[in-house]
């Protein structure tokens, strides 16, 4: 069991919205910044957003992250088949020390 | 560019040992921390622990201490990761992971390791 909470699934129609919530405690989420990771079949996991909010180099503005409290959220705007995959969110924990992920939520592009 | 490139895929009996490596390129690699992750068939992300290259110091999540060891070769650059008493549980994907701001940013390719009998 994850110490941070996501739903499973998530999926929408091309050129939708599409929001993953993450949803922590205290010790977690609300007293560091949370990072979003993709993942397709097979390979490693690429960084999405890091610092809550921010986007690295050639990552689609179509991706925003959000936080607030012990919450972080990932919207995806403009849904394109490219984006279905597994998403993760991960922050610290101060208690006990280490990093903690969500269980994944997988994207479907209907 | 940055680069983390892993060691193959190994196959390990119930009760042997694995080492897996994770050499490092692009970037001082004493400058920042090499987390540890793996992952399961079909499950996520689960963070075994972190190695600071500069001082060998390591930080193991309480799951896997008595059972993990962290190393690194500052000389090549490389960080190792080693996994004791295999059981079959143990079957993953094994990543290396960049720290930056505490958390993982540039990903090793990932290694599967496989125990059976």
């Amino acid at each position: 069991q994850s110490v941070l909470t996501q739903p499973p699934s998530a999926s929408g129609t091309p050129g939708q919205r599409v929001t993953i919530s993450c949803s922590g405690s205290t010790t977690d989420i609300g007293s560091n910044s949370v990072n979003w990771y993709q993942q397709f079949p097979g390979t490693a996991p690429k960084l999405l957003i890091y610092s809550n909010d921010q986007r690295p180099s050639g990552v689609p503005d179509r991706f925003f992250g959000s936080k607030s409290g012990t919450s972080a959220s990932l919207a995806i705007s403009g849904l394109q088949s490219e984006d279905e995959a597994d998403y993760y969110c991960a922050t610290w924990d101060d208690i006990p020390n280490g990093v903690v992920f969500g269980g994944g939520t997988k994207v479907t592009v209907l | 560019q940055v680069q983390l490139v892993q060691s193959g895929a190994d196959v390990r009996k119930p009760g042997a040992s694995v080492k897996v490596s994770c050499k490092t390129s692009g970037y001082p690699f004493t400058d920042n921390y090499i987390h540890w992750v793996r992952q399961a068939p079909g499950q996520g992300l689960e963070w075994m622990g972190r190695v600071n290259p500069k001082s060998g110091s390591t930080n193991i999540a309480q799951k896997f201490q008595g059972r993990v060891t962290m190393t690194r070769d500052t000389s090549i650059s490389t960080a190792y990761m080693e996994l004791s008493s295999l059981t079959s549980d143990d079957t993953a994907v094994y990543f290396c992971a960049r720290r930056r701001n505490l958390l993982p940013d540039y990903w090793g390719q990932g290694t599967l390791v496989t125990v059976s009998s």
